[in-house]
């Protein structure tokens, strides 16, 4: 079965120091991983992904992320975190051929002036 | 091009009710999958549908149901709705092949059971 742990509820930094997002997946097969990012009251805006190729993969809004597959981790980095960025994050797996994608339980980032 | 829009963006029904929400997908797009999102659960997979089928279905009991048009807007009903049923329900459109893969999502409709 495909899932996506992300092993923080909530990550605190401050505003331009580097930020990183954690996410670990198990899937079945080559994963397909994403990240999205939730404003309050919005739907979830997508970021970037990694299907194949590089393992450093370049987002919207200066957001990079690093596949490893020894690991099976896809953790979000940002070198320089901006207040604007606070948002809920999430990160998902889509099931192979299967349009059908898992989510993780979130992680709340919040950068302090 | 326009995003994902749901209508209506806000509900207010009470237990037993049915509720109908409605997802219109990005132009060109034909898979739309639908999300319920509770601060409890996180986002869980409801269904998706292709072309008017559906394609994946999620572990929700049947008194979730969805369809699909033929201009690739769908529907989703929820009957005789529990107190639990309150969440954000989200709806996500995808462009298949061409590696997009990325769902698009829309704001989302909130129902509350009262």
């Amino acid at each position: 079965a495909q899932s996506v742990a992300q092993p923080e509820d909530q990550v605190n930094v401050a505003e331009g120091n580097p930020l990183t997002v954690k996410c670990t997946y198990s899937v079945s097969g080559n994963p397909y991983l994403f990240w999205y990012v939730q404003y309050p009251n919005r739907g979830l805006q997508f970021l970037l992904k990694y299907i194949t190729g590089d393992n450093l993969v370049k987002g919207s809004y200066g957001f990079e992320a690093e596949f490893n597959k020894s690991q099976t981790s896809f953790h979000l980095k940002k070198p320089s975190a901006l207040v604007s960025d606070s948002a809920l994050y999430f990160c998902a797996v889509r099931e192979g051929n299967f349009n059908k994608f898992y989510f993780g339980s979130g992680t709340k980032l919040n950068v302090k002036p | 091009k326009a995003g994902v829009t749901q209508t209506p963006r806000y509900l207010i029904k009470t237990r037993g009710q049915q509720v109908t929400l409605s997802c219109s997908p990005i132009s060109g797009h034909r898979s739309v999958s639908w999300y319920q999102q509770t601060p409890g659960q996180g986002l869980q997979f409801l269904f998706e549908y292709f072309s008017e089928t559906q394609r994946n279905k999620g572990n929700f009991p049947g008194r979730f149901s969805g369809r699909q048009f033929s201009n690739s807007r769908s529907e989703m009903n929820v009957s005789t709705l529990e107190l639990g049923d309150s969440a954000l329900y989200l709806c996500a459109s995808s462009h298949e092949g061409r590696s997009s893969y990325e769902q698009y999502f829309g704001p989302g409709t909130r129902l509350t059971v009262t």
